[in-house]
């Protein structure tokens, strides 16, 4: 089965750019997690969807930042405009029930470099 | 509010030393879910184990063991006869309710050398 995909996987953009990253759940997940990964403040919870809907966005770090799951398969990040302090590893992890308490099943990330 | 401690950045041992990570959580609700997960070298996050607040029961699986102690707050992973693979960066997460986001520790760095 595949697992919860990510892309890209690598992405490098000067200031300014806009970027997106997608993900793709595991099927029949209904749960869906963005997280940011730096080594100054580790593993941050950016906004998670229960049932496609949108439940904490607490963690967006400012109005550049937002995100959509217009469907139970598909979600965006998207960044606009980037800056430098935006470089990160972006996780995407899916939970199979939105009210659930099993684990997070993650992504393999989306590295992104801003010059 | 929620948050989880782990006060060591970083352990190396070398192979066949037992090793213990430790991990510290702070919750105000009842119920809740602790979790450790792996991170390779390879940057993916691989799940280890899940404990809710109510099985205070130890886990053994193979060279892996998990010590939950809510009197102290600590959930704490040993890793037995360590080994070259088992280097990779450990993180401990706490998850308050159901359907809730996992808060993670900053995570614990392990080397273990030859």
């Amino acid at each position: 089965d595949a697992g919860v995909i990510q892309s890209p996987r690598h992405e490098v953009t000067e200031m300014g750019q806009e970027v997106t990253l997608r993900c793709k759940p595991i099927s029949g997940h209904n749960s869906l997690f963005w997280y940011r990964q730096t080594m100054m403040r580790g593993l941050e919870l950016l906004i998670y969807f229960n049932n496609n809907v949108p439940i904490d966005d607490s963690g967006m770090p400012e109005d550049r930042f937002s995100a959509k799951m217009p469907n139970a398969s598909f979600s965006t990040l998207k960044i606009q405009p980037s800056e430098p302090r935006d470089s990160a590893v972006y996780f995407c992890a899916s939970r199979l029930l939105a009210g659930d308490t099993g684990e997070l099943f993650f992504g393999e990330g989306s590295r992104l470099t801003v010059l | 509010a929620q948050k989880v401690t782990q006060a060591q950045t970083e352990i190396s041992v070398v192979e066949k030393e037992d090793v213990t990570l430790d991990c510290v959580y702070e919750t105000r609700d009842t119920t809740y879910y602790l979790f450790w997960y792996k991170q390779p070298p390879s940057g993916e996050l691989v799940f280890l184990i899940r404990r809710n607040s109510f099985d205070e029961q130890n886990e053994i699986s193979g060279r892996y063991s998990w010590n939950f102690q809510k009197s102290t707050s600590s959930f704490n992973f040993t890793i037995t006869a360590s080994q070259v693979v088992d280097s990779a960066v450990y993180f401990c997460a706490l998850s308050a309710n159901s359907g809730y986001a996992l808060n993670f520790g900053k995570g614990t760095s392990l080397l273990v050398t030859p």
